[in-house]
């Protein structure tokens, strides 16, 4: 049980593209859902969290309209990175709970990596 | 910055030993976890131990906690070349949601 979807798993695209990234809970309503990005061999860092029905939350220093985060339904999530490039090139994971409850573990997707030319 | 701190950064030992790897932390947490993470893939939970615990067990894992020393443990016994991962600790809190962060990981190689 518990399991996150994260789709496409890897993305090469030219500087100026807009790329979609796509999380889905597949067997469980996942009422908040986290982006986290990591660059390599480095810890990852929370980008936003993202509220079914509701805008997201952003860390700081995340540019929300350069990281778009849309939470239309309890299993599904989508960043979208728009007019990616170079420096946007890195590992993008996302995770979803169960709900909202403290002490609940994350789930995490696989992960996607991103390569901008 | 609440960020955990993992030490060693890397720890490279033989099949059938036992890994540890420690946590440290700054402030105040809820709660404590440990995930593990194979070479270019998602995280999976490990385990979780709650502020008011001070030792929790999963299979061969084993998970200490001093909320004193804002510190924890992870002991894997028995390790096998199957664990060769990196193992982040990522601490919780209260309010709102469930909101973590992650420490800067521990690399284990354990050569078979």
């Amino acid at each position: 049980g518990a399991v996150v979807s994260q789709h496409p798993s890897r993305v090469i695209c030219k500087s100026g593209t807009s790329v979609k990234i796509e999380c889905r809970s597949l067997d469980f309503q996942a009422t908040t859902m986290f982006w986290y990005r990591q660059f390599p061999k480095q810890s990852l860092m929370l980008m936003a969290t993202s509220n079914e029905g509701s805008k997201a939350t952003y860390e700081q220093g995340v540019e929300k309209d350069k990281f778009l985060i849309n939470h239309a339904s309890l299993t599904l999530s989508t960043l979208t990175v728009t007019s990616a490039h170079p420096e946007d090139s890195s590992f993008y994971i996302c995770s979803a709970s169960l709900n909202n409850r403290v002490n609940q573990p994350q789930h995490f997707g696989d992960g996607t990596r991103l390569s901008i030319l | 910055s609440q960020q955990g701190e993992e030490d060693p950064q890397a720890l490279s030992i033989q099949e059938g030993e036992n890994a540890t790897m420690n946590c440290s932390y700054k402030t105040s947490i809820n709660n404590l976890q440990w995930y593990r993470q194979n070479s270019g893939r998602g995280l999976v939970h490990l385990i979780l131990i709650r502020s008011n615990e001070r030792e929790k067990h999963s299979g061969r894992l084993r998970v200490t906690l001093d909320t004193s020393k804002k510190s924890s443990s992870l002991l894997i016994t028995a390790s096998r070349a199957a664990d060769t991962a990196s193992y982040f600790c990522a601490t919780g809190f209260s309010g709102g949601y469930q909101k973590v962060t992650f420490g800067t990981g521990t690399k284990l190689q354990v050569i078979p």
